[in-house]
């Protein structure tokens, strides 16, 4: 059974770090591209990062580049979020996903975990 | 502002058909046919329901249908049910700066 479980979010300061993870399980990780997509309470999906296969190559949404920074360690399953100088509007669950592999474009997203929630405030 | 515009709800009764649509530009849901559709439950995680425009993973209803016309995709869901009662996000890859961009969510309503 393929499974995704996010952890390290919490309460952070205003232009704190936090590092989230992602521990992968049921599938063999190192032949995905995974993601980040983020929610703020109440509102919608937004894409935050991707990284291919082997972690050559990643991208981010502009709201976070520069600040945030993806990451994987395929020895271990896993799936990483730095995320540094954290502005209130960041506030979120952060959710990891896959993406599917029968499909054309990078753009479908299969397998999700349940979400960790990250709270930048005073 | 969200990247592609979906209407922020729609309703409909236990067995009809609603169709919810998802509008980009050229650089993303116009020039690929790589538009997903998630729906979302409350305090759940999204569940891809369709990819690539019109596929159905395995396991989807054959209720759930999606399409595409120029710069606008759409979702149908046929035979209303209650159960059908959720959030509904598309996505698609972008040829800008960024790789994938969501829709706003549109909150489908069964009477």
């Amino acid at each position: 059974e393929v499974q995704l479980v996010e952890s390290g979010g919490g309460l952070i300061q205003p232009g704190g770090s936090l590092r989230l993870s992602c521990a992968a399980s049921g599938f063999t990780f190192r032949s995905y591209e995974m993601n980040w997509v983020r929610q703020a309470p109440g509102k919608g999906l937004e894409w935050v990062s991707g990284i291919t296969k082997s972690g050559d190559t990643k991208y981010y949404a502009d709201s976070v580049k520069g600040r945030f920074t993806i990451s994987r360690d395929n020895a271990k399953n896993s799936l990483y979020l730095q995320m540094s100088s954290l502005r209130a509007e960041d506030t979120a669950v952060y959710y990891c996903a896959r993406d599917m592999m029968a499909a054309d474009g990078p753009a479908a997203f299969d397998y999700w975990g349940q979400g960790t929630l990250v709270t930048v405030s005073t | 502002q969200s990247a592609l515009t979906q209407p922020a709800s729609v309703s409909g009764s236990p067995g009809q058909s609603i169709t919810i649509s998802c509008t980009g530009t050229s650089s993303d849901v116009g020039g690929y046919n790589y538009v997903s559709w998630y729906q979302q439950h409350p305090g759940k995680a999204p569940k891809l329901i369709i990819y690539d425009v019109t596929n159905r993973p395995s396991g989807v209803s054959n209720r759930f249908s999606g399409s595409k016309s120029g710069n606008t995709a759409s979702l149908t869901i046929s035979g209303l049910q209650s159960e059908d009662e959720a959030a509904y996000y598309c996505n698609s890859y972008t040829s800008s700066t960024t790789l994938v961009v969501f829709g706003g969510g549109t909150k489908l309503t069964v009477l």
